[in-house]
């Protein structure tokens, strides 16, 4: 069974940093993209952020390249989201989402975690 | 990155049939076969309906369904139930529509 487990979320004030992490089990994890997607409360959702497998390829929504950073250990199952200069609108949970497709990002997400809550205020 | 519209909310009667549409261009939607479609209830986690535009993973039920025409992808869900109320957004590598709130009535 496909087990996706987000931690790293918490309580930052405005322009902080934070490191979630995302750690999987269940299936071959280095063989397949990985994302990162965001609800702030009550809105819909976002697309943030994904990784292929081998990490030859990532991706970045506008509203957040050069600000947040994605990476993978595959030596651990874990992807990871490096997240700097957060302000409000950062605000969300964050959700761990695994591809369908083997490797490549093809944008379908077969496997959910629960979603880490990131709140950005002082 | 593209915008993909749909309604925001849609409602129908147990037994009945919905179909929900998500409009994009033809950079996305309209040139790629590339739509999903997912189902969220409140408090939970989104769930894979459909993908490449018609499939279904398995598990789901054969009352959902998925089809394109032009720039616009629809959702339709058939015998409508109870359980179907819930949020569904579409998708496009990079990029989720609005949502829509299903309402059983």
């Amino acid at each position: 069974e496909v087990q996706l487990v987000e931690s790293g979320g918490g309580l930052v004030q405005p322009g902080g940093s934070l490191r979630l992490s995302c750690a999987a089990s269940g299936f071959t994890f280095s063989t397949f993209a990985m994302s990162w997607v965001r609800q702030a409360p009550g809105k819909g959702l976002e697309w943030v952020s994904s990784i292929s497998g081998g990490a030859d390829n990532v991706y970045y929504a506008d509203s957040v390249r050069g600000r947040f950073t994605v990476s993978r250990d595959d030596s651990k199952d874990t992807v990871f989201l490096q997240m700097n200069s957060l302000s409000a609108e950062d605000t969300a949970i964050y959700y761990c989402a695994k591809d369908l497709a083997v490797r490549v990002y093809s944008g379908s997400y077969i496997s959910w975690g629960q979603g880490t809550l990131v709140t950005v205020s002082s | 990155q593209s915008v993909l519209t749909q309604p925001a909310s849609v409602s129908g009667s147990p037994g009945q049939s919905i179909t929900i549409s998500c409009t994009g261009g033809s950079r996305d939607i309209g040139g790629f076969n590339s739509v999903s479609w997912y189902q969220q209830h409140p408090g939970k986690a989104p769930k894979l309906m459909i993908y490449d535009v018609v499939t279904r993973p398995s598990g789901v039920s054969d009352r959902f369904s998925g089809s394109k025409s032009g720039n616009t992808a629809s959702l339709t869900i058939s015998g409508l139930q109870a359980e179907d109320e819930a949020d569904y957004y579409c998708s496009f590598p990079g990029m989720f529509g609005g949502g829509t709130k299903l309402t059983v009535l």
